[in-house]
C-alpha cells in the first residue's frame, strides 16, 4: 500500500512569491492534515479537510489556505511568502476518526530568500 | 486555546540507560498520541492512549496516560542507537473535532556508544 506522497519535496522561492504544495494520502483515507514544523516553533497545525470540507483551522494568517479533491488529495498554497515561512510542510492522512492516527509524508522543504 | 508542553527537550543518555520524556496539555484530553521522527524523517505513530490511567507496553518502551487525562508519559527501558529521534505526544481535545491534533513540543532523544 502505497503511503503519503507530497511533492515537491523541495522547493525555493523568493519572498512575495506564491508556492503550492501537493499531497497524495493512502487509499481510502478521507482525511488530510497539514503541520509546519520548524526548529524552534515544532510542529503547528494549519488545517485540516475532510471531504473536500474544511474541519479544522489552525492559527496562521489567511495567507495560508488549502483544499481538496474528490479524490482526497489535497493542495495547500502560501501567497506572498515571507522569510519566515521556510519551513518543512508536512501531510498527514488518516481515516478521518476522532481516534485515527495520523500518516505523514516525507514533507516538503520550503526555503524563502 | 490547547498547549501541550514536553520535558525535557533534550536528553543525552549511554547505551542501556533509560529515558523518560514528559507531555503535560492545559486542557483535558479525549485521547493522546505518541510519535517518532527519526532525523531527516517524518513523525511515524507509535501509539494510542484512551483510558483514564492506561498503561500500554511496546517491548522496551511503555506509555502511560495520566488519571486525569492531562498528562503522559513514555519510559524506554535499555535503550539503544536504534532509539534515536524525536518523541511526539500529540493530544485531541475533548470538544475539538476531526484529526486536530496539538502536537507537543517534543523530546529529542540521543544515545551514545
Amino acid at each position: 500500500k502505497a503511503g503519503v506522497t507530497q511533492t515537491p519535496r523541495y522547493l525555493i522561492k523568493t519572498r512575495g512569491q506564491q508556492v503550492t504544495l501537493s499531497c497524495s494520502p493512502i487509499s481510502g483515507h478521507r482525511s488530510v492534515s497539514w503541520y509546519q514544523q520548524t526548529p524552534g516553533q515544532g510542529l503547528q497545525f494549519l488545517f485540516e479537510y475532510f471531504s473536500e470540507t474544511q474541519r479544522n483551522k489552525g492559527n496562521f494568517p489567511g495567507r495560508f489556505s488549502g483544499r481538496q479533491f474528490s479524490n482526497s488529495r489535497s493542495e495547500m498554497n502560501v501567497s506572498t511568502l515571507e522569510l519566515g515561512d521556510s519551513a518543512l510542510y508536512l501531510c498527514a492522512s488518516s481515516w478521518g476518526g476522532g481516534d485515527s492516527p495520523l500518516h505523514f509524508g516525507n514533507g516538503t522543504r520550503l526555503t524563502v530568500t | 486555546g490547547q498547549q501541550v508542553m514536553q520535558i525535557p527537550q533534550y536528553q543525552h543518555v549511554q547505551e542501556g540507560e533509560d529515558f523518560t520524556t514528559y507531555c503535560n496539555s492545559s486542557t483535558t484530553l479525549s485521547n493522546i498520541q505518541w510519535y517518532k521522527q527519526r532525523p531527516g524523517g517524518h513523525p511515524v505513530f507509535l501509539i494510542q492512549l484512551v483510558k483514564s490511567g492506561e498503561v500500554k507496553k511496546q517491548k522496551r518502551l511503555t506509555f502511560q496516560f495520566g488519571e486525569a487525562k492531562k498528562n503522559s508519559s513514555l519510559h524506554i527501558t535499555a535503550t539503544q542507537t536504534t532509539d534515536v529521534g524525536t518523541y511526539f505526544c500529540a493530544g485531541r481535545g475533548l470538544t475539538g473535532g476531526g484529526n486536530k491534533l496539538t502536537f507537543g513540543t517534543g523530546t529529542q532523544l540521543k544515545v551514545e556508544l
